[in-house]
């Protein structure tokens, strides 16, 4: 069955430490996976997503095919990153998807 | 307004009243979206309309009854609720319903909270 298990329900770093939050999968399939984030008293957004290889506010991804993982990594923590990060997963059908439980991440100054 | 709107941002109703939820897009897409997020479980997809026709629905109770007039409009009809359907309802719109592809960009949210 699809899962997405995101193990880390907070995580807290200084300003300026790297930052990994976790993202393990399970899918039969090729996946596309996604990172959605969402600030403070701001909507559920696109951070980044695997098919377009790109790096958003200094945030990568990449699919670990071996461990299942599609692990959100930034070298250098800055404040305004503290928010609530949801690793996604479509599947199946064209217009399914589900969200792991998300991590909220604060970074300390 | 652009974006993704959402009506009302917060609702109280008994387990016997009827309400409904609006969600309206002004971005053009074509696929429309109704979510659940409540407390202790990870975001839910409930309903996926593509060109106002619902394309997934995934295991709602009867109780909750989507409707799409247009592509610019989704609704949410509530009755006889549980207190358990408590939550916050997110509505999302992409430009078509391939979700692997295409970014979904989210309302607001309605707090509903049933006594």
């Amino acid at each position: 069955a699809q899962r997405v298990t995101q193990p880390e329900k907070l995580l807290s770093v200084f300003k300026g430490a790297p930052v990994e939050l976790k993202c393990n999968y399970s899918y039969s399939g090729s996946p596309e996976l996604f990172w959605y984030v969402q600030y403070s008293r701001q909507r559920l957004q696109l951070l980044l997503r695997h098919i377009s290889r790109e790096s958003i506010k200094g945030f990568t991804a990449d699919l670990n095919k071996g461990e299942t993982s599609f692990h959100l990594k930034k070298p250098f923590a800055q404040e305004e990153d503290s928010a609530m990060y949801y690793c996604a997963l479509p599947y199946s059908s064209a217009s399914k998807i589900i969200f792991g439980s998300g991590t909220r991440l604060s970074i300390r100054p | 307004e652009t974006g993704v709107t959402q009506t009302p941002r917060h609702l109280v109703m008994g387990m016997t009243n009827k309400k409904s939820l609006k969600c309206e897009q002004h971005l053009g897409h074509n696929a429309m979206y109704w979510y659940k997020q409540s407390a202790k479980k990870p975001l839910e997809l409930m309903f996926v309309y593509s060109l106002e026709e619902r394309v997934e629905n995934n295991s709602v109770p009867s109780r909750f009854s989507p409707e799409c007039p247009n592509s610019s409009h989704l609704f949410l009809h509530l009755h006889t609720l549980q207190p358990e359907d408590s939550a916050l309802y997110l509505c999302a719109s992409s430009q078509d319903r391939r979700i692997s592809y295409n970014e979904q960009f989210f309302g607001p949210g309605t707090r509903l909270t049933v006594l």
